[in-house]
Order: structure tokens, then sequence, then C-alpha cells
């Protein structure tokens, strides 16, 4: 699978945007980007995915760049519960390839 | 947790000694996964399974085995533990395995110590 890049922190206010980058400038054609989320202690938690088009669900939006060399997470309204560690993961087979993600601290 | 039981939650062992951890899923989910979580490496595939009996290695593979005789059972087992295998392990299921909809949902981890 390809790699990507992540800031390895960022800081958001509560009840702003949340906006998350990731890199993924050698993905394949048939790579899908996924977005888990651990919160402390916890186990990874599925956020949402997407090929080309932006996707939406009642969690978050992903904005994927024309090109698919980049994409972004948006969490609309971050609250404190939002505090976590996001993982862009590509997905080109079975396997989900994990790597640091990014540290998100919202602050009151 | 998406009807996902890890156990034991938290185990501390010898080196030498075999230990076997379980995931139980009430979701009928046909692929289960294996991982580990150290700090600074994220998660890595320890081992996966596509079916009953039919499993295969992931990127950390090696000091460990696996079993899934039922469906909703996926035993995780280090035959011979070492304070390298100290870690947090989490299991995940997911229903599909395609590109598209490969949503994998997790366990809440064993926290595993090796003195």
């Amino acid at each position: 699978d390809a790699k990507t890049t992540q800031p390895p922190s960022m800081d958001c206010a509560e009840g702003r945007a949340a906006n998350l980058p990731c890199n993924h400038s050698t993905i394949s054609g048939n790579e899908y980007v996924y977005w888990y989320r651990q919160i402390h202690s916890q186990g990874p938690q599925y956020i949402i995915h997407g090929l080309k088009n932006n996707e939406t669900n009642e969690m978050a939006s992903l904005i994927i760049t024309e090109d698919r060399k980049s994409s972004t997470l948006i969490l609309p309204h971050a609250t404190l519960r939002d505090t976590a560690v996001y993982y862009c993961i590509l997905a080109g087979n079975e396997k989900l390839t994990f790597g640091t993600g990014t540290r998100l601290t919202i602050i009151p | 947790d998406a009807g996902i039981t890890q156990s034991p939650r938290h185990k501390v062992t010898e080196t030498g000694t075999p230990v076997t951890l379980r995931c139980h899923q009430t979701e009928n989910h046909r692929y289960m996964y294996w991982y580990r979580q150290d700090p600074g490496h994220g998660l890595r595939l320890i081992h996966y399974s596509y079916g009953v009996k039919d499993t295969d290695k992931g990127e950390v593979s090696d000091g460990y085995s696996v079993s899934r005789s039922k469906t909703e059972d996926f035993l995780l087992t280090l035959e011979s533990a070492t304070s390298s295998q100290t870690s947090v392990y989490f299991c995940a299921i997911s229903e599909s395995y395609t590109l598209a909809k490969n949503i994998q949902y997790f366990g809440a981890g064993t926290r595993l110590s090796v003195l």
C-alpha cells in the first residue's frame, strides 16, 4: 500500500471545524482513502472512506483532491470528545496499514 | 465495540510461558484480524483470517500463531512469550473484503506484559 503523510499533532478550538490533512502523492488508482480515529486507550473507530468523490456521513466529511494526491478530513463542529489520534490509511487490499496519525487536541 | 469481546483485558506473564488471547464476535463477520500497538509504531497487523480455518500472516507474524475453528472465535497464541511481545493487542472484524467496504470494527484491546 502507498504511504500517507500526516502532521503529528494539531489543536482546534471547541466548536470550530477541525481540518485534518493527509498527503498520499503515490496513491494508486484502486486505493481507497480510509480514516479512523483512536481515543485514548480504546480500539480504533472507523470514521469515513472514499475513492475520489467527496463523502459525508454523520461523523465527518472527506474531501479528496481531483488528482487524489491529498485529502482532508473535516469534523464540522469539534467537541472535547473528538480529542484522539486520527489515522489516514490507503487501502489497496484487504489489509489496513496504520501509520502514526495526527494527534488532534480540542481546546475548550 | 460492535459485538467484539477480547479476553483477557489485562495479562502479566513471564518470559517463556505460552499465552493465548481470545477474540469473540457476535456479528457473524467473515474476516477477523489481530493487531499489536506499540509506541511510535501505530497498529501493525499480526495475522488475519478470511474464514474458518483460513488464516494468513501479516507484517509482524513471527512468534505468533492463530487459529479459527469457529466463525465467532479467533485465537492468538504466543508459544513462548518474550519481552518484545509486551504490547497492546487489538482484534478487529469486518464483514466485507472489498476495497470499497473494508470497514473494520475493533475490540477494546488486551494489554499484555511479559516480564
